[in-house]
């Protein structure tokens, strides 16, 4: 079984609909981010968490939130999808304390369409 | 001006082929990790490295810190490294972060 998984793995919506991406991990990490991806773009960090009561803003947080629900899960909402939320959205996960930089492995991936 | 840059960002190489993608960095760093993305999506871990040259099979990492640059080398291409390989770097400011390279698209062909 994945270590990193990720549902649902193809998602198409229309836009003003709340989305929520999960992301299950069994890998016992701390830390916990989620990403996209758009053609011609760098993977960007949406948001990550350090542990279950530490979340944090990344790069790129507008039209997104998370929960984390416990040290192994750590879901991506989106409250109201628009048009340019299109994209491939990875979770990934990395062990070590705050501080330290550790070996990130990623989950399949989800494509999200938003019409 | 991108903090990571990759080069080439397409490649296409005959089978058997020895194949470098560079990766140059402007910022300072901890550690740099190669990726590989295949056509369908997921992304697999190839290399974590903060110095030196680390070997998996057909695969070689380079890394030269006063440089700010890294390679990756895949020696005796086969279709099936068709894929595209991801740069990463975590830095050393602040309290994280990871910047990603836009990656370089390697097809060989038979």
């Amino acid at each position: 079984d994945a270590d990193v998984t990720q549902t649902p793995r193809n998602r198409i919506t229309k836009t003003g609909k709340r989305i929520m991406l999960e992301c299950s991990q069994t890998k016992g990490h701390d830390r916990m981010y989620w990403y996209r991806q758009d053609p011609g773009l760098g993977l960007r960090l949406i948001y990550y968490s350090f542990d279950v009561k530490d979340i944090n803003k990344g790069e790129i947080s507008d039209g997104y939130s998370v929960s984390r629900q416990a040290q192994a899960k750590f879901s991506l909402s989106l409250e109201s999808a628009i048009p340019n939320q299109t994209a491939l959205y990875f979770c990934a996960t990395s062990g070590g304390g705050r501080g330290s930089y550790n070996e990130q492995f990623f989950g399949p991936g989800t494509r999200l369409t938003v019409l | 001006k991108n903090e990571v840059e990759q080069s080439p960002q397409n490649l296409t190489a005959q089978e058997g082929e020895f194949i470098t993608i560079n990766c140059s960095y402007s910022v300072g760093i901890s550690a740099l990790h190669w990726l590989q993305q295949h056509p369908g999506g997921g992304i697999v871990s190839l290399f974590m490295l903060s110095s030196g040259k680390k070997k998996h099979g057909r695969l070689i990492a380079t890394i030269n810190i006063q440089e700010k640059h890294s390679s990756l080398h895949i020696t005796a291409s086969h279709p099936r490294d068709s894929a595209v390989y991801i740069c990463a770097v975590a830095t050393t400011s602040g309290t994280y972060k990871y910047i990603f390279g836009t990656g370089t698209r390697l097809k060989v062909l038979a």
